[in-house]
C-alpha cells in the first residue's frame, strides 16, 4: 500500500529557529514530491521535486529529495510567526496529479 | 491566476440529509479531485475526475458521489450525511503542465461541513 509519513508531526519552535521537516514514503511508483503550506486555507504550493539531491530554493525555504532514502527535507531557516502552518508533502505517483498525502507537520513559531 | 471556487464554506446539516458541495474552476484543467482532510490523517482523496461525466474512485469513497456534467464543475454528493463526515472537504484542479513556478494542482478554499 502506497504511504506518504511525515516527521514530527508537530513543533513548535521560537523565531529565529531553523527547522526541518521530514518526509518518506514508499509507492509503487514515483514521478515527483510536492512540498505544500496550508494555512487556515487552501494548500500553497511551495516545492516541486523529481530529481535526486537538487535543492529547491525560494528565499528562507529549500528542500531537497533523496530517492535513494526515499525521502525529502523541507528547510526553513530564520522562522518568522508567519510560518506557522500546516506543511504538507504529498507524492505524484504517475505524473496524473493523483497525490498521496502525508498527515503533515504542524509548525507554530512563537515570538 | 488559477482560481478554485467552493461556493460554500461552512455548513451545518442534520444526520441524514441530502449534502451537495460545489466547486468551480476557471482555467479549463481536465482533472478535478475532492479530498477531505481531518486531523492526524491528513488529505485523503474521495473521488477525482479526468474528463466531463468521468469518475473515479479514490481511497475513501463510501458515502459519497461525485458529478461532472460540466467541465469546469466537480460536485460531491453525501446522500445521507452522518455524524463522521463531518471534516474539512477541498477540491483542486490540475493541469498537466506546470505553471512558472512548477505547480500543477490548485486547491480551493476549503469547506468545513458539520454534521449533527
Amino acid at each position: 500500500e502506497d504511504k506518504v509519513v511525515q516527521s514530527p508531526l508537530s513543533l513548535v519552535v521560537h523565531e529565529g529557529d531553523t527547522v526541518t521537516l521530514n518526509c518518506s514514503y514508499e509507492v509503487t511508483n514515483f514521478r515527483s514530491l510536492l512540498w505544500y503550506k496550508q494555512e487556515k486555507k487552501a494548500p500553497t504550493f511551495l516545492f516541486m521535486l523529481t530529481s535526486s539531491g537538487i535543492e529547491k530554493k525560494s528565499g528562507r525555504l529549500s528542500s531537497i529529495l533523496d530517492k535513494k532514502e526515499l525521502s525529502s527535507i523541507l528547510n526553513i531557516t530564520a522562522t518568522q510567526t508567519g510560518d506557522s502552518a500546516i506543511y504538507l508533502c504529498a507524492v505524484d505517483p504517475t505524473g496524473a496529479n493523483n497525490l498521496f498525502f502525508g498527515t503533515g507537520t504542524r509548525l507554530t513559531v512563537i515570538p | 491566476d488559477v482560481k478554485v471556487t467552493q461556493s460554500s464554506r461552512y455548513l451545518v446539516k442534520r444526520t441524514g440529509e441530502k449534502v451537495f458541495l460545489e466547486c468551480v474552476q476557471d482555467m479549463d484543467h481536465e482533472n478535478m479531485f475532492w479530498y477531505r482532510q481531518d486531523p492526524g490523517l491528513g488529505l485523503r482523496l474521495i473521488y477525482f475526475s479526468y474528463d466531463v461525466k468521468m469518475k473515479e474512485k479514490g481511497d475513501i469513497p463510501e458515502g459519497y458521489s461525485v458529478s461532472r456534467e460540466k467541465k469546469e464543475r466537480f460536485s460531491l454528493i453525501l446522500e445521507s450525511a452522518s455524524t463522521n463526515q463531518t471534516s474539512m472537504y477541498l477540491c483542486a484542479s490540475s493541469s498537466p503542465h506546470p505553471g512558472s513556478d512548477g505547480n500543477t494542482i490548485y486547491f480551493g478554499e476549503g469547506s468545513w461541513l458539520t454534521v449533527v
